[in-house]
């Protein structure tokens, strides 16, 4: 079974910086996809930004962007510029893709609270 | 953008009673998903449906668990027999699968907060 491990469960920035939110994660798949949530304390889960595995560019999604390091197995967010706004839970997750079914394993989620 | 809308947002029942929770996915999505997060913890898949039928489920999905799309746009997960221990955000997601540019779309709806007393 896939494991998704987030061994930072709570991280805080200031305002303008930058922050790297880890993630690793354990397969033996080589077809996979690699996502980051955001978790807003209204609760609802948006994502961030996704990473094909067979893709070796790491994604980038304005002020988020990941360095996917696959022989590793690890997948950290990189947050640019901090907002107050980004304060959240941020849940890393991994699928792989079988036949009909795309179900996604969350990590346990990494509290950041962003500080003026 | 198309969302995936859940009702009710909150709903509260006593223990023992039957809960319908209601989704319904974006209309050419083929694939639907349902996940519960227990407050304050990460969030765990329950079942997954595609073609009228489960395509996998989860040790939590048990037989107090059913799942169905009764209309072709609706698609609900039923407790029968609530405990307490199902407390929980409960999210509905959909997805359109994947072909040659890889993974079209996965949607999650904004979730019911299901609280049992």
């Amino acid at each position: 079974a896939q494991t998704v491990t987030q061994s930072q469960p709570e991280m805080s920035v200031q305002e303008a910086e930058t922050v790297t939110l880890s993630c690793t994660y354990d397969t033996s798949e080589n077809n996979y996809y690699l996502f980051w949530y955001k978790q807003p304390p209204s609760r609802q889960m948006i994502l961030v930004i996704r990473q094909e595995a067979y893709k070796q560019q790491n994604a980038t999604e304005n002020r988020f962007s990941v360095n996917f390091q696959k022989a590793a197995k690890s997948f950290s967010l990189k947050i640019s510029d901090s907002q107050l706004g980004d304060t959240a839970m941020y849940f890393c997750a991994f699928m792989r893709p079988r036949g009909s079914n795309y179900k996604l394993t969350f990590g346990k989620g990494t509290l950041l609270t962003v500080n003026p | 953008e198309p969302e995936v809308t859940q009702t009710p947002s909150h709903q509260v029942t006593q223990m023992g009673q039957e809960v319908i929770l209601r989704c319904v996915p974006i209309s050419n999505h083929l694939y639907f998903y349902w996940y519960r997060q227990i407050l304050g913890q990460k969030v765990e898949f329950l079942v997954s449906f595609y073609n009228n039928e489960i395509s996998e489920k989860s040790e939590i999905f048990d037989d107090q668990f059913s799942v169905e799309r009764p209309d072709g746009s609706n698609f609900t997960l039923k407790i029968r027999s609530t405990k307490l221990e199902d407390s929980a955000m409960y999210f509905c997601a959909s997805s359109a699968g994947q072909g040659p540019r890889g993974l079209y779309g996965y949607t999650f709806g904004s979730g019911t907060r299901l609280t049992v007393v």
